[in-house]
């Protein structure tokens, strides 16, 4: 099966820009979900599809995609940014499988 | 506006089996859309996914879980069910259910607010 690599964390100061990133096979053929996930919450999508955001997500997030790798960017990151961010896709060996990243720790700093 | 929420034990013995109800409000479990799946994450750790389910019955497993994992559905009650057999101190986690788009993409778009189990005598 698939799998979805993440970096473990990332930071980023108050009011930058950073770019968190997921590397898998599968992304050659399906676009990345993003999912911001806070302590004790449920994960929230943030970005789905070739770079869509859900009713109520700021548009300082945005997603992109190139070969094996989807990106999602935060422009102007802000302290409720801070969470865990898990990229996600369809498994592309023809089954249908979905599989998870194993996510990044952003902390803004 | 649809919503879900899973319900069931929060402590289940090891070697028993795990079950939980996730049920669909706000919405048809019937739509031609979606597909019905369950998440679970362990305490500290990241999101694996389990399994889903088609309001027809059709069901997807994560292959590591296959053998042990039964998803149902039960559209007369708006709600669709996780099994998970032979429990372990491993299979200790939050449990979510979701859904996600049935074509292109799997984007999970809604999710319920999740609950822990725990495996322990």
């Amino acid at each position: 099966s698939s799998e979805l690599t993440q970096d473990p964390a990332v930071s980023v100061a108050l009011g930058q820009t950073v770019r968190i990133t997921c590397q898998g096979d599968s992304l050659r053929s399906y676009y990345a979900s993003w999912y911001q996930q806070k302590p004790g919450q449920a994960p929230v999508l943030v970005i789905y599809g070739k770079n869509n955001r859900p009713s109520g997500i700021p548009d300082r997030f945005s997603g992109s995609s190139s070969g094996n790798t989807a990106s999602l960017t935060i422009t102007g990151a802000q302290a409720e940014d801070e969470a865990d961010y898990y990229c996600n896709s369809r498994d592309s060996s023809g089954n249908h499988l979905a599989v998870f990243g194993g996510g990044t720790q952003l902390t803004v700093l | 506006q649809l919503q879900l929420q899973e319900s069931g034990p929060g402590l289940v013995k090891p070697s028993e089996t795990l079950s939980l109800t996730c049920t669909v409000s706000g919405g048809s479990i019937s739509s031609s859309s979606y597909y019905w799946g369950w998440i679970r994450q362990p305490p500290g750790k990241g999101l694996e996914w389990i399994g889903s389910i088609y309001y027809s019955g059709s069901t997807y497993y994560n292959p590591s879980l296959k053998s042990r994992v039964t998803i149902s559905v039960d559209t007369s009650k708006n709600q669709f069910s996780l099994k998970l057999s032979s429990v372990t101190a491993a299979d200790t986690a939050v449990y979510y259910c979701a859904s996600h788009i049935r074509y292109g993409d799997w984007y999970f778009d809604l999710w319920g607010r999740g609950t822990l189990v725990t495996v322990s005598s």
